[in-house]
């Protein structure tokens, strides 16, 4: 049953090295996302897209790119990863029509906890 | 600019006991508003949504949540908590005027249900 997949759960890097987090969802859905969440800070958005090859930044890009070849695929990339992008990295996906009663409800996957070393 | 507010970091109630978890928020135009649950070692998952019409919405795993315009709040409460509530919670807000189905969450707030 399992309908958004993060391709790992933990990830150890060192500074400096190119990070790539994958995101897969099978539900026909337009909208996907990333946040990354930190204790007392709640979930920030990094970045979204609402539709293939087509991207908007959150509210917090700075540091991170993402790429969608695909509808099924979102990818999160760190150029160069810093410290400062530890964190658990949440991706989700969401109906496309704005309307209609799906709209809004994200479904998220398990996360990917990264720590830059 | 959109923003939610959760005031507690963590609510502590005892199981059987009515709990309640506090939301405020701030957006241009009308409010579309949610909550999101997070149990340990999950992702988040939907709860419940208000969009427009009654002012208590009924939600999964029996919480419900009141919507109040006056006050900009939108709390969320269960008449009787289990020990399997406990988790972190997270109360979502978007306006109805522009943006991609941009969500904004709070910073979560961790419910401790004890036996």
């Amino acid at each position: 049953d399992v309908k958004v997949t993060q391709s790992s759960r933990y990830l150890v890097k060192r500074t400096g090295e190119k990070v790539f987090l994958e995101c897969v969802q099978d539900m026909d859905h337009e909208n996907m996302f990333w946040y990354r969440q930190d204790p007392g800070l709640g979930l920030r958005l990094i970045y979204f897209s609402y539709d293939v090859k087509m991207k908007e930044k959150g509210d917090i890009p700075e540091g991170y790119s993402v790429s969608r070849e695909k509808k099924e695929r979102f990818s999160l990339i760190l150029e160069s990863a810093s410290t400062n992008q530890t964190s658990m990295y949440l991706c989700a996906s969401s109906p496309g029509l704005a309307g209609g009663p799906g709209a809004n409800v994200l479904t998220f996957g398990a996360g990917s906890r990264l720590t830059v070393l | 600019a959109q923003s939610v507010a959760q005031p507690e970091d963590q609510v502590n109630v005892a199981e059987g006991n009515p709990l309640t978890v506090k939301c405020t928020y701030s957006v241009s135009g009308n409010p579309y508003l949610f909550w999101y649950v997070q149990y340990p070692n999950r992702g988040l998952q939907f709860l419940l949504k208000y969009i427009t019409g009654d002012n208590l919405v009924k939600g999964s795993y029996g919480f419900e949540a009141e919507f109040n315009k006056s006050q900009t709040s939108f709390h969320l409460k269960k008449p009787s908590a289990l020990v399997s509530d406990s988790a972190l919670y997270f109360c979502a807000v978007r306006g109805d005027s522009g943006g991609y189905n941009k969500l904004i969450f709070g910073a979560g707030t961790r419910l401790a249900v004890h036996p």
